[in-house]
């Protein structure tokens, strides 16, 4: 009954490497959404999907990429990792974001991600 | 640019007192206010929110203060417990320009002492 979730909970790869995190959600939410926070704890957005349509890209590097086969999955998909990119990566997910909505984001467990 | 500059940046606090941790903004565009808890190893979840149409949300011990003509806000916890040691983030968005995803603060380490 988890309401989001990743996979996997670690993932420990080699500069260079492409790897995939995958995320679920079964609330029925329209949107989902990917974060990063560093070593001191700083949470910043990635990318948000509503409706299969990519809606926010911040300054990411575009070997980051979000795929979203359903409503349900957005995955995010890491080419050529570099040491920076070690950090932990938390999927969410948020009901329609019509304005007067209260955009209460649901958060998964996360992924730590280390890069050798 | 840190749109929501949050302090402090750590907070030590004796069990039974009052924890107090301040957020300011700088997007006047901002309408949704949520603190988030974080424990160890686990993602962030949301304890309580405020919009900028009242100045005061109170949810037991957890109470949102908020200033809209100084664009702050800040949460209380009145009769802190061991439990409540964990971090903290205030955030923002603006829900009426779509998918907007959050703007966090920094966070707060807080630690209740027994």
């Amino acid at each position: 009954d988890t309401a989001v979730s990743q996979t996997p909970k670690y993932l420990v790869t080699q500069m260079g490497n492409d790897k995939s995190i995958k995320c679920e959600q079964n609330l029925g939410h329209d949107t989902m959404y990917w974060y990063k926070q560093d070593s001191k704890k700083f949470l910043k957005i990635m990318f948000s999907y509503n409706n299969k349509e990519l809606i926010i890209n911040e300054t990411v590097p575009n070997r980051f990429s979000p795929k979203s086969p359903d409503k349900a999955h957005l995955n995010l998909h890491i080419n050529s990792l570099e040491l920076g990119d070690s950090a932990v990566y938390f999927c969410a997910s948020s009901r329609d974001f019509s304005g007067g909505s209260t955009n209460e984001q649901f958060f998964g467990p996360g992924t730590r991600l280390t890069v050798l | 640019q840190q749109q929501v500059k949050q302090s402090p940046q750590s907070l030590i606090v004796q069990k039974g007192g009052i924890s107090i941790i301040n957020c300011a903004y700088e997007n006047t565009a901002f309408d949704y206010f949520p603190w988030y808890q974080q424990f160890p190893g686990k993602g962030p979840a949301l304890l309580i929110a405020i919009r900028p149409d009242v100045s005061e949300k109170k949810e037991g011990r957890f109470t949102i203060s908020f200033n809209k003509s100084a664009k702050q806000f800040s949460l209380h916890i009145m009769d802190s417990q061991p439990g409540d040691s964990a971090t903290y983030f205030c955030a923002a968005s603006n829900t009426g320009g779509g998918a907007d995803g959050l703007t966090f603060g920094k966070g707060t380490h807080l630690i209740i002492q027994p």
